[in-house]
């Protein structure tokens, strides 16, 4: 199975500041890369599709990069309501995979 | 659009079988893969295993030898049943839809399965 690692487990920022998420898999997975935020008590929801493709109503502030084993999500200008868990998840394989996740707290 | 909605008992002895339901809502279930996703309690998110709408399925090798996930089509309905639980099985699940190479891009809400005695 491909191994998803996300740095760093959690971290702490201020509004207005830029955040930066990275995702490391343990072999190739092209780019079949996605991210997802979650809500305590709430389903994952989708943000960022292959790569860097926002999904429709998300805003510009998201935006994601990388190709191969190495991707990153970008905040831009952090913003209360960005607080949450953020998962990385390879679809290349359909054995899929998650990270561990990313603990976003607004300070 | 389409909605996804879990249901199934929130209480599960050990060694027994856990069921849940996944009705689809919205629209066919047809052309997708239909899938189970669970996460413990303060953990990460584990794919469990995916039905396509003709019945093929693939599962996670971990969870493989326990596990069923089945389809019907009539009703817009899809399964999940994993034998033999333990504390370990504890998890929100979630059922999800995907396609080949795609996110996750519809989600149930998600049902708490607590397995204990």
């Amino acid at each position: 199975d491909i191994q998803m690692t996300q740095s760093p487990s959690s971290l702490s920022a201020s509004v207005g500041e830029r955040v930066i998420i990275t995702c490391r898999a343990s072999q190739s997975i092209s780019s079949y890369l996605n991210w997802y935020q979650q809500k305590p008590g709430k389903a994952p929801n989708l943000l960022i599709y292959d790569v860097s493709t926002l999904r429709s109503g998300v805003p510009s502030r998201f935006s994601g990069s990388g190709s191969g084993t190495d991707f990153t999500l970008t905040i831009s200008t952090l913003q209360p309501e960005d607080n949450g868990t953020y998962y990385c998840q390879q679809s290349y394989s359909t054995f899929v995979t998650f990270g561990q996740g990313t603990r976003v707290e607004i300070k | 659009q389409v909605q996804l909605q879990e249901s199934g008992p929130g209480l599960v002895k050990p060694s027994e079988t856990l069921s849940l339901t996944c009705t689809v809502s919205g629209g066919s279930i047809g052309s997708y893969y239909w899938t189970w996703i669970r996460q413990p309690p303060g953990k990460g998110l584990e794919w469990i295993g995916y039905v396509y709408y003709n019945g093929n399925t693939k599962y996670n090798p971990s969870l493989k030898s326990r596990l069923t996930i089945s389809v019907d089509t009539s009703n817009n309905l899809f399964f999940l049943r994993l034998t033999s639980v333990t504390a370990a099985d504890t998890a929100v699940y979630y059922c999800a839809r995907t396609d080949t190479l795609s996110p996750f891009d519809i989600w149930g809400q998600g049902t708490l399965v607590t397995v204990s005695s």
